[in-house]
């Protein structure tokens, strides 16, 4: 079966940066996109970017744009969420998601981030 | 790109049918057919409920169904559940960027 499993909690101190991996298992890697998605404490849904897991090549929010940097290793099965730059409101549950067609099939557990001083 | 517009909450009473709306433009919703619909429980990861405007995931409900006219895009839960308490997002794909709705919360009366 399917599965997403990510990386612990972290706590970063703001202007830090933080290293997310999302280990992905069940299907063939290299055939789907991987989203990541957060969600700020009580809020709603945001998307961040995405990247093709064969090519490596990636699209980002235009909002993250210079402060994300999304990551794959083949070998692995795994893909990478780095966010530089951190701030309070970077505090949040990012969760990476396979793509399917144009929607999401499949979600990782998430992985709470917490910036504070 | 700004979010889609959802009510805050919609409220029904068990087995009574309530639609929950997503407003965006023409440059998103009304620009393709690439709409989904996903529930969230509390302290879950999100569902993928519906895809492409209407069409269900292997696995979920019939109860569940989406609609869309020009800007605005539909989730119609009918028969309400217990179970069907939750959030619930719409979302947007286009070659560029997936953007999210604000997120409504579905309680029953």
């Amino acid at each position: 079966q399917v599965q997403l499993v990510q990386s612990g909690a972290e706590v970063k101190k703001p202007g830090a940066s933080v290293k997310v991996s999302c280990k992905a298992s069940g299907y063939t890697f290299i055939s789907y996109y991987m989203y990541w998605v957060r969600q700020a404490p009580g809020q709603g849904l945001e998307w961040m970017g995405v990247i093709n897991a064969s090519g490596g090549n990636t699209r980002y929010a235009q909002r993250f744009q210079g402060r994300v940097t999304m990551t794959r290793d083949t070998s692995t099965s795994t893909v990478y969420m780095e966010l530089s730059s951190l701030r309070s409101e970077d505090t949040a549950v990012y969760y990476c998601a396979r793509a399917y067609t144009t929607a999401i099939d499949y979600w990782g557990q998430g992985t709470l981030v917490t910036v504070s001083s | 790109q700004s979010a889609l517009t959802q009510p805050a909450s919609v409220s029904g009473s068990p087995g009574q049918s309530i639609t929950i709306s997503c407003t965006g433009t023409s440059s998103d919703v009304g620009g393709n057919n690439y709409v989904s619909w996903y529930q969230q429980h509390p302290g879950k990861a999100p569902k993928l409920m519906i895809y492409d405007v209407s069409n269900r995931p292997s696995g979920v409900s019939n109860r569940f169904s989406g609609s869309k006219s020009g800007n605005t895009a539909s989730l119609t839960i009918s028969g309400l559940q217990a179970e069907d308490e939750a959030d619930y997002y719409c979302s947007s794909y286009t070659s560029s960027s997936t953007t999210f709705g604000t997120g409504t919360k579905v309680t029953f009366l």
